[in-house]
């Protein structure tokens, strides 16, 4: 398998569930990405690793809770999420941690919070 | 504050030529992209630009002016796959991704 995977593809869940995404890429990368995709809204990075340290977080609501084990893993761990919150996230990754870098997605994860 | 602004939509139509602008106002400047999104599919890297000029790769071309903060993407011999959204993305003064809301392009035969 090559490039960038994301599961799972769909996601519902309530308010009080628990749930995480993953991300993985086979790429060789030392960057990882997540980031948040509303509808007709911007791109809005949510957190950055690199070599599988949090280099950036752009002021995320604890609800969401990062993990990267090593270069090739990236999870996003999910609790008493919000409506609000209901988007596409996807996973990204890059050579080195840089915005010149060119990145690669993965498909996204489409959550829904009921 | 820093933008960047797109067309929220438009149409084309096959095998004819489309200009997708791009304007941007940031704290600075190192760089352009442009990534094509298909519906529920992940953004795939079409473009970097960061000297003024066209750059052309097959029936796409990016072009860039700096001093006018104005980038477009051309698609030419428009193809029925070629419907997607095209996000433009500037890299600012702190080497931070500033992302536009996309174009979605919708070809019609």
């Amino acid at each position: 398998e090559t490039g960038v995977t994301q599961t799972p593809r769909h996601l519902v869940m309530g308010m009080t569930n628990k749930k995480s995404l993953k991300c993985e890429q086979h790429l060789g990368h030392n960057a990882m990405y997540w980031y948040k995709q509303s509808a007709k809204k911007p791109l809005e990075l949510m957190f950055v690793y690199s070599l599988e340290e949090r280099v950036e977080n752009n002021s995320v609501p604890s609800r969401f809770s990062p993990e990267c084990p090593n270069s090739s893993h990236l999870f996003l761990h999910l609790h008493t999420l919000q409506p609000e919150d209901s988007a596409l996230y996807l996973c990204a990754s890059s050579h080195s941690q840089g915005a010149s870098e060119t990145q690669y997605f993965g498909p996204g994860t489409r959550l829904l919070v009921l | 504050g820093q933008n960047i602004d797109q067309p929220t939509e438009m149409t084309a139509t096959e095998g004819a030529i489309v200009q997708i602008n791009c304007t941007y106002q940031t704290s600075g400047f190192n760089g352009l992209f442009w990534y094509q999104q298909h519906a529920g599919e992940a953004p795939t890297f079409l473009s970097y630009n960061v000297l003024d000029g066209l750059e052309e790769k097959g029936r796409f071309s990016s072009f860039l002016s700096r001093s006018k903060g104005y980038s477009y993407l051309l698609l030419k011999e428009l193809q029925m796959k070629d419907s997607a959204s095209y996000l433009c993305a500037v890299v600012d003064s702190n080497y931070q991704l500033i992302w536009g809301a996309g174009t979605k392009l919708i070809i019609k035969p």
